[in-house]
């Protein structure tokens, strides 16, 4: 069953524009949210992270928001850049389990 | 620090057959867990080992096993080979102790079966 959904398996914004990446999860255990980006022929690489005690994490320009009553979370990258281009992917965990929880995955495209 | 390493990169089989991955973790990670990934459908949990115990499993047949060395390198095994096989298998690593760490990933290994 898919706990962790990313319902737009795209997005195209302009340099220097805000990019907003959303995920829906439906696992109330889950307390422990990451993003993850994927460029093609290699691993996905850890980008940020939030814990359920949180509304929001911020790192540079990447900023994660959990809104917990929703089962909802988005990525900002603000500005965005051409080199922010690649899949993106949001997983969860719950209570430190390995076992993490995967969205599909949204291209992001940043043009110049 | 090296990061995860996954042998071979690239890997060819045919159905019927059996393969085994590699992966070498992030030094002093103690935890190992395996993923599979196809187009369109993300990242699929396989199996998470630590301390050479497998701790956590997900939803896959029988056919797909794992284990841990005391130096925590893992290897996963496929048997019998399907062509849904073939994947992105992805291996990531994390301290595994108590609380929320990010997992490190390998760049996979890309199994196709013909």
């Amino acid at each position: 069953d898919q706990q962790v959904k990313q319902n737009s398996p795209s997005l195209s914004v302009q340099e220097g524009r805000i990019s907003i990446l959303n995920c829906d999860y439906t696992n109330s255990m889950f307390d422990y949210f990451l993003w993850y980006k994927k460029y093609p022929a290699e691993g996905p690489t850890f980008l940020i992270s939030i814990s359920s005690i949180k509304d929001k994490n911020e790192d540079g320009r990447f900023t994660v928001f959990l809104n917990k009553s929703a089962k909802h979370l988005s990525l900002h990258i603000v500005p965005s850049q051409p080199g922010d281009s690649a899949v993106y992917f949001c997983a969860a965990s719950a209570q430190g389990a390995g076992d993490m929880r995967f969205g599909a995955g949204t291209r992001l495209t940043v043009k110049p | 620090k090296a990061g995860v390493t996954q042998t071979p990169r690239y890997l060819i089989k045919t159905r019927g057959q059996q393969v085994t991955l590699s992966c070498s973790p992030i030094s002093g990670h103690r935890s190992v867990s395996w993923y599979q990934q196809t187009p369109g459908q993300g990242l699929q949990f396989l199996f998470e080992y630590f301390s050479e115990t497998q701790r956590n499993k997900g939803n896959f047949p029988g056919r797909f096993s794992g284990r841990q060395f005391s130096n925590s390198r893992s290897e996963m095994n496929v048997s019998t080979l399907e062509l849904g096989d073939s994947a992105l298998y992805l291996c990531a690593s994390s301290p595994g102790g108590l609380g929320n760490q990010p997992q490190h990933f390998g760049d996979g290994t890309r199994l196709s079966i013909l």
